[in-house]
């Protein structure tokens, strides 16, 4: 089963809203990722949060982490057309790096 | 321009042959890593390695197989024992393992025929 698994799996959304999405995990972890990936493309690194850390902000970007539920969210506030992607959180269990990426959320923004 | 590549960016293969798909990156990483994403899916880890000459399987190794010969490269060769070869690969390198951020190249379509 997965160590980090998204919801919703997809998201639909006006320009201007804001686009929620959380993740899931089942173990102790060392941080956090969220990554966009474009369709048919690589991954994009948007934000790591330490284990440490509850709150961090980049640009639109706002990521929470609750490590008593063993959850994240991602908040895209103001969202545009070309915030249409796949976003997708990794984690890697405490002790080691090998890093596990959940199913993603589908995120489309319409115009 | 500092980044990872990825070629060729589409690949068909006939069954039971081997094909090797290239990864080169000039960002002095450390790290690297390969992925495989099927349609609708996350990544899974196929190999890693965090230093020249070191790699470690990951999830999904059964009918891969790697080297690690220079710090800039990291090819991946499917073997004809990869039972379901069609998918979207993806490297990745990062400063050291330890260090989170990973960064991806385009990524190669692989399609057996």
């Amino acid at each position: 089963s997965q160590q980090g698994e998204e919801d919703p799996q997809a998201l639909s959304i006006q320009e201007g809203e804001n686009a929620t999405m959380n993740c899931s995990y089942k173990t102790s972890i060392n941080n956090l990722q969220w990554y966009r990936q474009n369709s048919g493309r690589g991954l994009v690194h948007l934000i790591l949060i330490r284990s440490n850390e509850r709150e961090k902000h980049s640009g639109r970007l706002r990521v929470t982490l609750d490590t008593s539920k063993k959850s994240s969210s991602l908040l895209i506030t103001a969202s545009r057309a070309a915030d249409t992607a796949s976003y997708f959180c990794a984690t890697a269990p405490s002790g080691t790096y090998k890093y596990i990426f959940g199913t993603g959320t589908r995120l489309k923004v319409l115009a | 321009d500092g980044g990872i590549t990825q070629s060729p960016k589409y690949l068909f293969r006939k069954e039971g042959q081997n094909v090797t798909l290239s990864c080169e990156q000039n960002l002095n990483h450390d790290a690297m890593y390969w992925y495989r994403q099927d349609p609708g899916q996350g990544l899974r880890l196929i190999y890693y390695s965090q230093i020249v000459n070191d790699f470690q399987k990951g999830d999904i190794a059964e009918g891969y197989s790697v080297s690690r010969e220079k710090k800039e490269s990291f090819p991946l060769t499917v073997t004809s024992a990869q039972k379901n070869p069609t998918a979207f690969y993806l490297c990745a390198s990062s400063i050291d393992e330890g260090r989170g951020e990973q960064f991806f190249g385009p990524g190669t379509r692989l399609t057996v025929l």
